[in-house]
């Protein structure tokens, strides 16, 4: 929906361990919602989506969730690497459902 | 490589003045955005165009506007310029108008008022 809430706004983990990013959206129309990481001075890169005929996608070490009904969605990064040090930015459809509307982003630092 | 192209890269400019960044958006996509990231900030739609008309606006300031020419290919233009415009600016594109399609982002201009 137009308001997407993303938690938490950092996160720190030891190599190997999992992370988890939390996002809530407002509009229960809603029924895209990718997840785009950026490395430092580069540019957002979408690396999973999930549309809301389905509650889960995979995708080697990374996983969304989708709870509908709270209408909340989740990235979960297994055994993470330094490799995945970024910033992980949530979306979900904006103002007329051909934009998107952007979390304010997670800080992830997977120390070695 | 997202095949979203941008120029120029870096910028800088003095206060009160006016510049343009340009985008050619992927092969065959129809739409593209546009958005600003400051410092500390998330990514903040400003509008969007598909297939030459504006589809949807989002927090685009009234010194701020855009065009896409019958090439695809979109302009940004930011006049009387502040410092607190200082920023990147990404465009991004999609194959439609309606979010059947990803969004892919080209590498950004960032831009400094001085």
């Amino acid at each position: 929906g137009e308001n997407v809430e993303q938690h938490p706004s950092t996160l720190s983990v030891q190599e190997g361990d999992s992370a988890v990013i939390k996002c809530t959206y407002s509009d229960s129309a809603s029924n895209y919602f990718p997840w785009y990481k950026q490395e430092l001075g580069k540019r957002p890169q979408l690396i999973i989506d999930i549309r809301s005929n389905v509650g889960e996608k995979k995708d080697q070490r990374i996983a969304v969730t989708l709870n509908k009904t709270a209408k909340h969605f989740s990235l979960h990064i297994t055994e993470t690497q330094p490799e995945d040090s970024a910033v992980y930015f949530c979306a979900a459809p904006g103002r007329g459902y051909s934009t998107l509307t952007f979390g304010k982003g997670t800080m992830l630092l997977v120390s070695p | 490589d997202s095949g979203v192209t941008q120029t120029p890269k870096h910028l800088i400019t003095a206060t009160g003045q006016r510049v343009t960044l340009r985008c050619s958006p992927r092969s065959g996509d129809l739409s593209v955005y546009w958005y600003q990231q400051s410092l500390d900030q998330g990514l903040q739609f400003l509008i969007q165009y598909y297939n030459g008309e504006e589809r949807a606006k989002g927090n685009i300031l009234e010194r701020f506007s855009a065009q896409q020419f019958p090439d695809l290919h979109s302009e940004l233009n930011l006049s009387s310029l502040e410092l607190g415009d200082s920023a990147l600016y990404f465009c991004a594109s999609s194959a439609l108008g309606t979010l059947s399609y990803e969004q892919y982002f080209g590498p950004g201009t960032r831009l400094t008022v001085t």
